[in-house]
């Protein structure tokens, strides 16, 4: 799976967008990105993945650039419960690609 | 919906004494996998299950750790002669399938396993 970068941590002020960027400049076209959050001490939380066009669901929305080199995830009205490890992950479709590999993830912390 | 659950939520034992982790995956979901996160580090796979078999043992650390699979359903990972470095939080994650479309594919995590060898 390609590897991606994101930054260590952000700040995001509660009640405002939290904007989470990732990049994965080495991803191949069969390879899915996927977000995950983990709250302290808690098992990791899947949020959404997409492939290349921009995906929304009730907890974020991923927004694809059309290289696919980047992604941004986006927490619309961030609340003090979204303070978590954020991790951006690519993935290979197809049987053999079952393994998660999570990199060191992005700190977000809302401040009230 | 349920989603994944494990027991115990916490377990201290002493150095050389077996454990036994459980999970119940999400209901219909055929793959099943466990990880361990050490405190500060990233996920280290251990096993995946494609119903109760297990095409992929690869990253269990020694052979005193085993995992089995009942009925399509439960899985239990069993530790045996714990040493300290076992001590790690043990998570659980399950899928409808282990292959195929995304959808299909997406792991979602129970609440894990927090384990302290002494």
């Amino acid at each position: 799976d390609a590897k991606t970068t994101q930054p260590p941590s952000m700040d995001c002020a509660e009640g405002r967008a939290a904007n989470l960027p990732c990049n994965h400049s080495t991803i191949s076209g069969n390879e899915y990105v996927y977000w995950y959050r983990q709250i302290h001490s808690q098992g990791p939380q899947y949020i959404i993945h997409g492939l290349k066009n921009n995906e929304t669901n009730e907890m974020a929305s991923l927004i694809i650039t059309e290289d696919r080199k980047s992604s941004t995830l986006i927490l619309p009205h961030a609340t003090l419960r979204d303070t978590a490890v954020y991790y951006c992950i690519v993935r290979v479709r197809g049987a053999g690609s079952y393994q998660l590999t999570f990199g060191k993830g992005t700190k977000l912390s809302v401040i009230p | 919906g349920a989603g994944v659950s494990q027991s115990p939520s916490n377990k201290v034992t002493e150095k050389g004494k077996d454990v036994e982790l459980r999970c119940d995956p999400i209901s219909g979901h055929t793959a099943l996998y466990w990880y361990r996160q050490s405190l500060g580090q990233g996920l280290e796979f251990l096993i995946y299950f494609q119903g109760n078999s297990a095409p992929d043992k690869s990253g269990l650390p020694s052979d005193r750790f085993s995992a089995e699979r009942t009925g399509g359903s439960v899985s239990t990972l069993t530790i045996q002669r714990t040493q300290q470095e076992d001590s790690a939080v043990y998570l659980c994650a399950s899928s409808l399938s282990g292959f195929g479309d995304r959808s299909s594919k997406t792991q979602y995590f129970g609440p894990g396993t927090r384990l302290l060898v002494l």
